[in-house]
């Protein structure tokens, strides 16, 4: 089967640091994406990890763990304009991605 | 101008009424993709098409069709509209000699079907 779970909604002070949580479940795996998106506009890209370990992009990391089925985004140093929700999708067999529903970002001053 | 671009973005229409959404692009992509997104629910596939002769049914084609009319053109058609087709709909596209397979998103059309 396929599933994608993470977080519905997560709070978080301006300045601190985050971790945003994503497991899955697929049949066939072929690298595991986060996107953020911005209330009412389109999703658009952040990281892709296919190796296990950390990637590192700025103030955004991601890390997998192919053998737990387990990922995460780090947002460091969070800036209000964060605030946003982000959204894990791991790509399966067939090279077509699976979405799990998002995760609200709140960043309070 | 944006790369992907959505027509209409905003739809409120009766059910029963015939709605296409029209996307174009301008990345030069091979494959292009309709996504619906709901509250509470991930993006969920309806139909892709990795070139102008290749048309494949996703995750909830069901009461859409598709229309790949060149390669930088993707319509998506609701023949009957109904309440629950009420939705976000985003276009997006993706370039086959690209690793990472990331997807390039339209602004999204919103639709409300009363």
């Amino acid at each position: 089967g396929q599933n994608i779970d993470q977080p519905t909604e997560m709070t978080a002070t301006e300045g601190a640091i985050v971790q945003i949580n994503c497991t899955y479940q697929t049949s066939g795996f072929n690298g595991l994406f986060w996107y953020q998106q911005h209330a009412g506009e389109a999703p658009t890209f952040l990281s892709y990890n296919v190796l296990d370990g950390l990637e590192e992009k700025g103030r955004f990391s991601s890390f997998l763990s192919r053998s737990k089925g387990y990922s995460y985004l780090l947002l460091k140093e969070l800036q209000m304009k964060d605030s946003a929700s982000y959204l894990c999708a791991d790509m399966d067999s067939n090279y077509q991605l699976i979405w799990g529903a998002g995760t609200k970002l709140i960043i309070k001053p | 101008d944006a790369d992907v671009t959505q027509t209409p973005r905003n739809r409120i229409t009766k059910t029963g009424k015939r709605i296409m959404l029209e996307c174009s692009q301008t990345k030069g992509h091979d494959r292009m993709y309709w996504y619906r997104q709901d509250p509470g629910l991930g993006l969920r596939l309806i139909y892709y098409s990795f070139d102008v002769k290749d048309i494949n049914k996703g995750e909830i084609s069901d009461g859409y069709s598709v229309s790949r009319q060149a390669q930088a053109k993707f319509s998506l058609s609701l023949e009957s509209a109904i309440p629950n087709q009420t939705a976000l709909y985003f276009c997006a596209t993706s370039d086959l000699g690209q690793v990472t397979g990331e997807l390039f998103f339209g602004e999204g059309s919103r639709l409300t079907v009363l």
